[in-house]
């Protein structure tokens, strides 16, 4: 089975802090992806990834940030952390271009104080 | 671009009874359609895709999906709910030839009354 782990399941920070949440994946696979999650939203792609060191924005980007410097892990970073950005954020791995799902992790709760 | 309606928010089902949970969607050629379920302080779980051909699905967790091209329409059923089965379901779908880009629906939260 694929395993997407989130580092952190909660996390609590400051307004202006710059924070990052990690994301690593054990199947290899070339795609990964950060959304957030709201309710009555559903789920919004920030940003993904098809390759190392390659990103592409989603439909959130505006205040966020990725890293993808090892084909098994995405960053996402908040450049200054603001209350808006209060949400759950889910990470996701997909194997291949095309006819494949996404598998997702636990997701991090994140509270911007 | 596509986009994905899930029209019940909340949806309240006996134990035993029979499930039905809509999903349309908007797209100009034959989509990826997924759902998903996400139990509460979890991630999303897939139930079932389709990609192509035989238009009624199966899934897991005794769950099945029927694409309706006509109707534009993905809806997912169980025809008898178990009180584990509450949660939240998405549904899903990718386009432009990829599951790459998926736009999710709002979800729709599923109560179980025993």
């Amino acid at each position: 089975d694929v395993k997407v782990t989130q580092s952190s399941r909660y996390l609590v920070k400051r307004t202006g802090e710059k924070v990052f949440l990690e994301c690593v994946q054990d199947m290899d696979h070339e795609n990964m992806f950060w959304y957030r999650q709201d309710p009555g939203l559903g789920l919004r792609l920030i940003y993904f990834s098809y390759d190392v060191k390659m990103k592409e924005k989603g439909d959130i980007p505006e205040g966020y940030s990725v890293s993808r410097e090892k084909k098994e892990r995405f960053s996402l970073i908040l450049e200054s952390a603001s209350t808006n950005q209060t949400s759950m954020y889910l990470c996701a791995s997909m194997d291949g271009w095309g006819n494949q799902p996404q598998h997702f992790g636990d997701g991090t709760r994140l509270s911007i104080l | 671009a596509q986009s994905v309606t899930q029209p019940d928010i909340h949806i309240t089902v006996s134990e035993g009874a029979s499930l039905e949970l809509r999903c349309n969607y908007s797209y100009g050629a034959t989509p990826y359609l997924f759902w998903y379920v996400q139990s509460p302080g979890q991630g999303l779980q897939l139930l079932l895709k389709y990609f192509s051909g035989d238009t009624l699905v199966q899934g897991i967790k005794g769950f099945e999906a029927e694409f309706k091209r006509s109707q534009s329409s993905f809806n997912l059923r169980k025809p008898s709910v178990h009180w584990s089965d509450a949660a939240e379901y998405f549904c899903a779908v990718g386009a432009g030839g990829t599951a790459s880009k998926l736009t999710f629906g709002t979800g729709t939260r599923l109560q179980v009354t025993l």
